[in-house]
């Protein structure tokens, strides 16, 4: 069964730092791989997904994701964080031989100081 | 093209009383899919549908209940209401089951048990 573990219930960083967001993930196959991101008092919004091509996927807002399968990781980082980017962060994996069932992680609260 | 949009927005009810959720999909999904999302809990996968059946649900009593009408919009029954049952309860859609597709999500309906 697959499972998604997010490291870190809250990161805070500076205006203008690295922001790195991890995820590791338990799958029995190869998975496709999310990341979705919820802003205040709204509903989720896809960054970017990971389907079996590229290992490094572009996402919207500057954000991008490495799938290393030896580390069974999709960390999201991002070169500089923006006041913006304040939100919370949700990694999940959707397994192929479970009927694509998506499983979302708990969630990592970014904060960003000016 | 409209996005997945969730009614109420906001719902008060007391214990032991019986609450409808309802969500219309992205036109052209077929697949429906609830979340609970409850303070500091993340996001726990309750019902997903598809094609008018009921595909998997989550790790909920059977006081949780849904269904999917012909037009792929759906309702969420939640039953002998309990105060641990307040939280913001997410709807999302994609193209259908047999695939790694993007959910849509909606702005939730915000449910207060008192």
């Amino acid at each position: 069964a697959q499972s998604v573990t997010q490291l870190g219930s809250h990161v805070s960083v500076s205006e203008g730092a690295l922001v790195l967001l991890r995820c590791n993930y338990s799958s029995s196959v190869p998975p496709y791989l999310f990341w979705y991101v919820q802003y205040p008092n709204q509903g989720l919004q896809l960054l970017l997904k990971y389907t079996s091509a590229a290992t490094l996927v572009k996402g919207i807002n500057g954000f991008e994701a490495e799938f290393k399968k030896s580390e069974t990781s999709f960390h999201l980082t991002k070169p500089s964080a923006h006041m913006s980017d304040a939100a919370e962060y949700f990694c999940a994996v959707s397994d192929p031989t479970g009927g694509f069932k998506t499983i979302f992680g708990a969630g990592t609260r970014l904060f960003v100081k000016a | 093209e409209a996005g997945v949009t969730q009614s109420p927005t906001h719902l008060i009810k007391t214990r032991g009383q019986q609450a409808t959720l309802r969500c219309s999909p992205i036109s052209g999904h077929t697949s429906v899919y609830w979340y609970q999302q409850a303070l500091g809990l993340g996001l726990q996968f309750l019902l997903w549908y598809d094609e008018g059946e009921e595909r998997n649900r989550g790790n909920f009593p059977p006081r949780f209940s849904g269904r999917q009408f012909p037009n792929y919009s759906s309702e969420l029954n939640v039953n002998a209401l309990e105060l641990e049952d307040s939280a913001l309860y997410l709807c999302a859609s994609s193209l259908g089951a047999g695939g790694p597709d993007e959910q849509f999500f909606g702005p939730g309906t915000r449910l207060t048990v008192l």
